[in-house]
Formats: C-alpha cells, structure tokens, sequence
C-alpha cells in the first residue's frame, strides 16, 4: 500500500514568512501530486497540479516541487489570507489525501 | 461557469444506504478527459478520497470503502450519484463532489459546497 505522510502537522507563521510544507510518499509517484487550500467551513480549492503546476487564479507566491517521492509546497510570502489547512494529494494509485497542515498566525 | 451542487439526506440511521446527488452545470460529462469525484471529511477531520467516475464511464474506489461505495453518472441529467451501503456514525462527515481538471493527474479543480451528513439512530 502507498502511504502519505505530511510534515509539519501544524505551524505558526507570521505575515510576510516563507513557509514550507512537506509530503512524502512510500513509493515513487512521479508528479501525481495536487495541492489544496482550505478555510474553515469552506470547500477546498486547488493550488498546484503535477507537482508544480499553478493553478490558474492562484498567486504566484505558491510554489510546488518535488517529484518521485518528496514534495513541497512554499508560501514565499505568506499572506493573511492564506492562514489555512493546506492538504496534499497523490492520484498515482487509488488517490488519497495527506492528513494535512494548519497554518495559523503566530 | 462550472458549479457543482451536492443533495441528500442529512441524517440516516446506521445500517441504511446513503445515496447523494452531484448536478453541475457548465460542463458535460461525455467530454474526453473529464471526471467527476466525491471526498468527504468528518467534522474537524482530514479530507478522504471517495471515488472518481470519468467520462468513458471507467471508474476508481477508495480501497478501504470500495466493498461500500457504487458511482454512476447520468450524461443526459448532469448528474453522479453516490451511493454508500452500511452507514455507520463513523461515516458522519461533510461529503463534496468536485470536477476533475484531468483525467491525468484527477485534480480537483471545482467543487461544490458540501452537504454533511449525520449518521444516528
């Protein structure tokens, strides 16, 4: 079975921060990694794509890389509005989410 | 504009069959290429994968819920369905269905708002 860990489960940042986040696979997926975004009673909303594709509407302060099994996802310069639950996806296999990383304000 | 909007029971009784509702808009079903998924996430959970139906009627489960779960679509209403046997009040989660951008890397790039669903005697 492929497994996702994701690191750090949660983080404080202040505005203006670079912030990383980290998934990591059990077994080489290539790029099959989504990014996504969500706020409290909100759905969640796509980032990134193949690893490192930005999505279209999304800022370019968001960042993906990674391919095999170690990905990441960088917020350059963290914003108010991306204090949020960030959750990483693989669809290599029967897709699956990783458990996720709050981003809250320090 | 693509939207995608969830509909369903909000409370069932374990053991029963839930069977949820996504009509979208804005994009047909029996284009090359194009998906439609289901996810839930129980209240203050992560978010778990559920299924994926595709436009050539191919399908993909979660492993550990494929014994459970059936998706379907109907071109001709914009619809899927999903339909979970067993519910169990483990499975009270908020349950979205969303569009795939592509059927190479099955992101999720419009989603609908979510229905929640509470399973309770």
């Amino acid at each position: 079975d492929l497994q996702m860990t994701q690191s750090p489960s949660s983080l404080s940042a202040s505005v203006g921060d670079r912030v990383t986040i980290t998934c990591r696979t059990s077994q080489s997926i290539s790029r099959y990694v989504n990014w996504y975004q969500q706020k409290p009673g909100k759905a969640p909303k796509l980032l990134i794509y193949a690893a490192s594709i930005l999505q279209s509407g999304v800022p370019s302060r968001f960042n993906g890389s990674g391919s095999g099994t170690d990905f990441s996802l960088t917020v350059s310069r963290l914003q108010p509005e991306d204090f949020a639950t960030y959750y990483c996806q693989q669809t290599y296999t029967a897709a699956a989410f990783g458990p996720g990383t709050k981003v809250d304000l320090k | 504009q693509i939207t995608l909007k969830e509909s369903g029971p909000t409370l069932v009784k374990p053991t029963q069959t839930l069977t949820l509702t996504c009509t979208f808009s804005g994009f047909s079903l029996s284009t090359t290429g194009v998906g439609v998924g289901w996810i839930r996430q129980p209240p203050e959970k992560a978010l778990e994968w559920l299924a994926l139906i595709y436009w050539d009627d191919a399908k993909r489960y979660s492993p550990s819920l494929e014994s459970r779960l059936t998706i379907t679509k109907d071109t001709s209403k914009n619809q899927v369905v999903l339909t979970m046997a067993n519910m169990d009040p483990v499975d009270t989660a908020t349950y979205y269905c969303a569009r795939s951008l592509s059927s190479t890397y099955d992101a999720f790039n419009i989603w609908g708002e979510g229905t929640m669903v509470t399973v309770s005697s």
